[in-house]
């Protein structure tokens, strides 16, 4: 099955610096990566995917790049604020078998 | 749009006991999840259901937990009996599978202490 890693599993920024997360998967039948947040009690919630024939998507300070060679993909943050302070889950999915496997997650803190 | 709805919010049960969960996916979802998420780990899928057929439930111990997805609707997760290892956040999510978009939308979860 699938192995999804995530690196780091705690990370702490200055506010305005930027903050990357890094995920590898194993299944090269993955074709779907999206990464959820999950605020403290809270449900994860989608912030950004990419699929497998994109290589970079970028949505305002929030971008996602995918090199299905080497089957790693990263959660790009610019400009950190204080409410991005969170959990971070990466995951890969096979849409075609409706799966998705996820990494153990990265907590994100950023300091005022 | 109404999202994915679970109850209850929190359980304390001692060992041995059992629960039972219960989820609402979002309208129009066909297929649904059971996940556990221990404190600090990500979410593990337990089972999966397309409509009321068991997708997967290949990671689903299956000597103390169960699960049915009756009219292909709700949705109930059951533990009997609990053992202190299951204390986790169980969430529930569902997703618009026939559109292919991948996308899981979870509820608030289930957050189970075993005492």
């Amino acid at each position: 099955g699938e192995n999804v890693e995530q690196h780091p599993s705690t990370l702490s920024v200055q506010e305005g610096d930027s903050a990357v997360i890094k995920c590898t998967y194993s299944d090269s039948a993955s074709n779907y990566f999206p990464w959820y947040k999950q605020e403290l009690g809270k449900r994860p919630q989608l912030i950004i995917d990419i699929r497998s024939n994109v290589g970079e998507k970028k949505d305002q300070r929030i971008a996602v790049t995918l090199n299905k060679t080497a089957k790693h993909f990263s959660l790009h943050i610019t400009e950190t604020q204080p409410e991005d302070s969170a959990v971070y889950f990466c995951a890969a999915a096979n849409t075609n078998a409706g799966k998705s496997t996820f990494g153990d997650g990265t907590t994100l803190t950023v300091k005022p | 749009e109404a999202g994915v709805a679970q109850s209850p919010r929190y359980k304390i049960i001692e060992k041995r006991q059992s629960v039972a969960f219960w989820c609402n996916p979002i309208s129009g979802h066909a297929t649904l999840y059971w996940y556990q998420q221990i404190l600090g780990q990500g979410p593990k899928l337990l089972i999966q259901f397309q409509n009321n057929g068991v997708v997967d439930d290949s990671q689903l111990p299956k000597d103390r937990f169960s699960a049915e997805r009756l009219k292909g609707v709700d949705s109930t997760l059951k533990i009997q009996p609990a053992k202190l290892e299951d204390s986790a956040v169980y969430l529930c999510a569902s997703s618009l599978r026939g559109a292919n978009t991948g996308e899981l939308f979870f509820g608030e979860g289930s957050r189970l202490t075993v005492l």
